[in-house]
């Protein structure tokens, strides 16, 4: 139980351009999911928290517009890395808790991002 | 946000032996959590604290839920080269939504 799925694994785009990934629950529903960005050899830096059906609650620092992130459903959730630049490059990993279960949280496997 | 300081960063140490590590904040959690990551994936939930003086096992793994509330252990027996990896601890607070995460612990094992 408790697996969490992430789309794409990884991805390489264009400056400029948009990229969606998705972060999947497969076995359990999320009521809150994380993004977190992670450096090479660095901890988890929490970007956004989504509730399903409200706006995400953004961490300072951490630009809205550019890092779009959409939790429409108890098992799904998006961040769109808008008009990304090769700064943008990354490890970009989810994560979803189900509050009515327990407070632990269950990671996706990552999405590896490289902005050329 | 605030992060935990976890010790030591890294280690290296000989097949067999048995590793200890741990995790202090400023601030009381409810909440504790042990995770594993190896690279290029997500972090994987080893063990979960929710009161203080607890102590959980998970196969060779044990974990403390520290009594101040503000520090959590974490000890591997006996370990092997699949141990190698990233190991973070995160606190939660009842109070709020978020995890707060450690710096982490390199962990090298030896053959």
């Amino acid at each position: 139980g408790a697996v969490v799925s992430q789309h794409p694994s990884r991805v390489i785009c264009k400056s400029g351009t948009s990229v969606k990934i998705e972060c999947r629950s497969l076995d359990f529903q999320a009521t809150t999911m994380f993004w977190y960005r992670q450096f090479p050899k660095k901890s988890l830096m929490l970007m956004a928290t989504s509730n399903e059906g409200s706006k995400a609650t953004y961490e300072q620092g951490v630009e809205k517009d550019k890092f779009l992130i959409n939790h429409a459903s108890l098992t799904l959730s998006t961040l769109t890395v808008t008009s990304a630049h090769p700064e943008d490059s990354s490890f970009y990993i989810c994560s979803a808790r189900d509050l009515a279960v327990s407070y632990e949280q269950y990671f996706g496997p990552g999405t590896r991002l490289t902005v050329t | 946000g605030q992060q935990l300081n976890q010790s030591p960063q890294s280690m290296f140490i000989q097949e067999g032996e048995d590793v200890s590590m741990n995790c202090t904040s400023s601030s009381i959690f409810n909440t504790w959590l042990w995770y594993k990551q190896d690279p290029g994936e997500g972090p994987v939930l080893l063990i979960a604290l929710y009161k203080a003086g607890e102590l959980t096992s998970n196969g060779r793994l044990t974990a403390q839920f520290g009594i101040t509330r503000k520090d959590s252990f974490l000890n591997i027996s006996a370990s092997i080269p699949s141990d190698v990896g990233i190991y973070f601890c995160a606190g939660h607070n009842r109070s709020g939504n978020q995890f707060y995460f450690g710096t982490g612990t390199s962990l090298t094992v030896i053959p």
